[in-house]
């Protein structure tokens, strides 16, 4: 079965500052990986994904991540961050296995503090 | 274009009741999904429909709790009767299958935050 690692349960950053949020996958077949965003009181929104292709996936918001097959990593970065970044993050994994229509096999979320 | 429409946005109840939630996914979607999202945790699947059919409800607890999808359109999941531990938020996601060997986005609704008593 397939797992995912987030392994910050909170990351501060001043305002203007880059971050890094790291996401570490376990599975014995090859994956899809996104981040998600959730902001309070309002459901999950897709930041990006990758399926193939481009190491470098760029997303919404001046996110992007990394997909690292020898590290089973995808960790998501922003250059500059602002206040309304604060968030709950969180990174999930599809198995290509199953087509792509499987149920998303998430993390347990960083949450992303901005301090002014 | 709407969105996911989930209802009600909140519930209280107290233990040994039932209790239900709807969801209407985006027009013409044709996969929907069901998540529990636990406090300080990740969602976790409950059930997924292609249509009409429920093509993966491995992880649904059926002892208490059922789902139905009539028409391919709107979702109920129901839980009968409660218990603490059902205290979670209830999400219901859609999604847009053409063909398999993609990963379709997920789109999720705002969720249902159920209190058990």
């Amino acid at each position: 079965a397939q797992s995912v690692t987030q392994l910050d349960s909170q990351v501060p950053v001043f305002e203007e500052a880059p971050v890094e949020l790291r996401c570490n996958y376990s599975s014995s077949v090859s994956v899809y990986l996104f981040w998600y965003v959730q902001y309070p009181n309002q459901g999950l929104q897709l930041l990006l994904k990758y399926l193939s292709g481009s190491t470098l996936v760029k997303g919404i918001n001046g996110f992007e991540a990394e997909f690292n097959k020898s590290q089973t990593s995808f960790h998501l970065r922003k250059p500059s961050v602002h206040i309304s970044d604060t968030a709950e993050y969180f990174c999930a994994v599809i198995l290509l296995s199953g087509g792509g229509a499987d149920g998303l096999t998430f993390g347990k979320g960083t949450h992303l503090i901005i301090q002014p | 274009e709407a969105g996911v429409v989930q209802s009600p946005r909140y519930k209280i109840i107290e233990k040994k009741q039932p209790v239900a939630f709807w969801c209407n996914p985006i027009s013409g979607h044709n996969t929907l999904y069901w998540y529990r999202q636990n406090l300080g945790q990740g969602p976790e699947l409950l059930i997924r429909y292609e249509n009409e059919e429920a093509v993966d409800d491995s992880q649904l607890p059926k002892d208490r709790f059922s789902a139905e999808r009539l028409k391919g359109v709107d979702s109920t999941l129901k839980i009968q009767p409660a218990e603490l531990g059902d205290s979670a938020v209830y999400l219901c996601a859609s999604s847009l299958r053409l063909y398999s060997g993609r990963a379709d986005t997920q789109y999720f609704g705002p969720g249902t935050r159920l209190t058990v008593l």
